[in-house]
């Protein structure tokens, strides 16, 4: 059964730094693609950021690029992204997603970063 | 990046069918085959339930069909049910080989 398991999520002032982890397990993480998502608090979907299986190409939405930065261990089967420089406008549940074909087929069940001072 | 553009809401009745329509532009939908749509009742995560336009996961039921024409696509929910009131979401592949999601939709079964 595929497993993805976020965690590193909290509150950090504006300005701050927060790394976001994905624990992943029940397939072979080292051969996709993955991706963050993230979901303001009633808002919708918005793609954040993806990393190719050996880590070698990265893909940044717009609004974090400069900011955030995907990573992966594939010794340890885990996902990162590092976020810097935090706004209020980063307040959201993220979502690590395995991606399967052209599509989100598998998603973790999301951990909140809010941004207050 | 713009968000792909959805209607806001839509309604139906038991056992009648809705369309939402997912509007892009010739860099993304009207690109790729590579449409998909989530499903999300509240307080939950996304559900993959259309992907490469057309295509369902094992799972979902065949009452969730996809289409695309041009720069816009389309999920039509025949038959609906109590179950299927949630919120709605199409995705593209874009040119820079991200992806994009749309507004959302919420559908109310009335």
């Amino acid at each position: 059964e595929v497993q993805l398991v976020e965690s590193g999520g909290g509150l950090v002032q504006p300005g701050g730094s927060l790394r976001l982890s994905c624990s992943a397990s029940g397939f072979s993480f080292s051969s996709d693609a993955m991706h963050w998502v993230r979901q303001a608090p009633g808002k919708g979907l918005e793609y954040v950021s993806a990393i190719s299986p050996n880590g070698g190409s990265t893909k940044y939405g717009d609004p974090v690029k400069g900011r955030f930065t995907i990573s992966r261990d594939n010794s340890k089967n885990t996902l990162y992204l590092q976020l810097s420089r935090l706004r209020v406008g980063d307040t959201a549940v993220y979502y690590c997603v395995r991606r399967t074909g052209g599509s989100f087929g598998y998603w973790g069940q999301g951990t909140l970063v809010t941004v207050s001072s | 990046q713009s968000a792909l553009t959805q209607p806001r809401s839509l309604s139906g009745s038991p056992g009648q069918s809705v369309t939402i329509s997912c509007t892009g532009t010739s860099s993304d939908v009207g690109s790729y085959d590579f449409v998909s749509w989530y499903q999300q009742h509240p307080g939950k995560v996304p559900r993959l339930i259309i992907y490469d336009v057309t295509k369902r996961p094992s799972g979902v039921p065949d009452r969730f069909s996809g289409s695309k024409s041009g720069n816009t696509a389309s999920l039509t929910i025949s038959g609906l049910q109590a179950d299927d009131e949630a919120d709605y979401y199409c995705c593209s592949l874009t040119g820079s080989f991200t992806y994009v999601f749309g507004t959302g939709t919420q559908v109310t079964v009335l």
